[in-house]
């Protein structure tokens, strides 16, 4: 099955910095990747996705690279606010159901 | 933040006892997902519904014994319960027509079992 490893495990920057939290994934086959955001106590909500046909998307501050070739993909949060403290969660998934999930990164903005 | 909705949102239960998770989606969706999130692990996919039908048990001890009685609706039955059990479950649920589908997420049931 698919192994989907997330780095760094926990991330502090200064607001108005740059946040960059990548992943690594095993499986060729996998063809869409998620990026999900929870804050303390709440569910993870989807921020941001890309497609395998597609190597960057971008919404706002917020931006995915992929890199097929390499297994990888990134995700770019540009002029951080306190508001983007959270845990992100990458995840790589084939065309079945079954998500897998990075470990998770802890990002705190510090005012 | 309704589409996906969970009850109880808090549980505590001794290792005796049986209980039942219930999760609930308004978004016309044919896909629901039990997922366990513990402390420093990754979210743990549990089971997998589409259209009714369990496409995924990812080696879930028996004391786990999910139900789907329709599209909208999934249960999570738990009986006998370990320690170590203790964690957060969230329920998700997607289009189910072909994987790469956004899944919405419940707010999830904190579990502890003493």
């Amino acid at each position: 099955g698919e192994n989907v490893e997330q780095h760094p495990s926990t991330l502090s920057v200064q607001e108005g910095d740059s946040a960059v939290i990548k992943c690594t994934y095993s499986d060729s086959a996998s063809n869409y990747f998620p990026w999900y955001k929870q804050e303390l106590g709440k569910r993870p909500q989807l921020i941001i996705d890309i497609r395998s046909n597609v190597g960057e998307k971008k919404d706002q501050r917020i931006a995915v690279t992929l890199n097929k070739t390499a297994k990888h993909f990134s995700l770019h949060i540009t002029e951080t606010q306190p508001e983007d403290s959270a845990v992100y969660f990458c995840a790589g998934t084939d065309t079945g159901n079954q998500f897998y999930f990075g470990t998770g990164t802890s990002l705190t903005v510090i005012p | 933040e309704t589409g996906v909705t969970q009850t109880p949102r808090h549980l505590v239960m001794g290792m005796t006892n049986k209980k039942s998770l219930k999760c609930e989606q308004h978004l016309g969706h044919n896909a629901m997902y039990w997922y366990k999130q513990s402390a420093k692990k990754p979210l743990e996919l549990m089971f997998v519904y589409n259209f009714k039908e369990q496409t995924e048990n990812n080696s879930v001890p028996s004391r786990f014994s999910p139900e789907c009685p329709n599209s909208s609706h999934l249960f999570l039955h738990l009986h006998t319960l370990q320690p170590e059990d203790s964690a957060l479950y969230l329920c998700a649920s997607s289009q189910g027509n072909t994987g790469g589908d956004e899944q919405f997420f419940g707010p999830g049931t904190r579990l502890t079992v003493l």
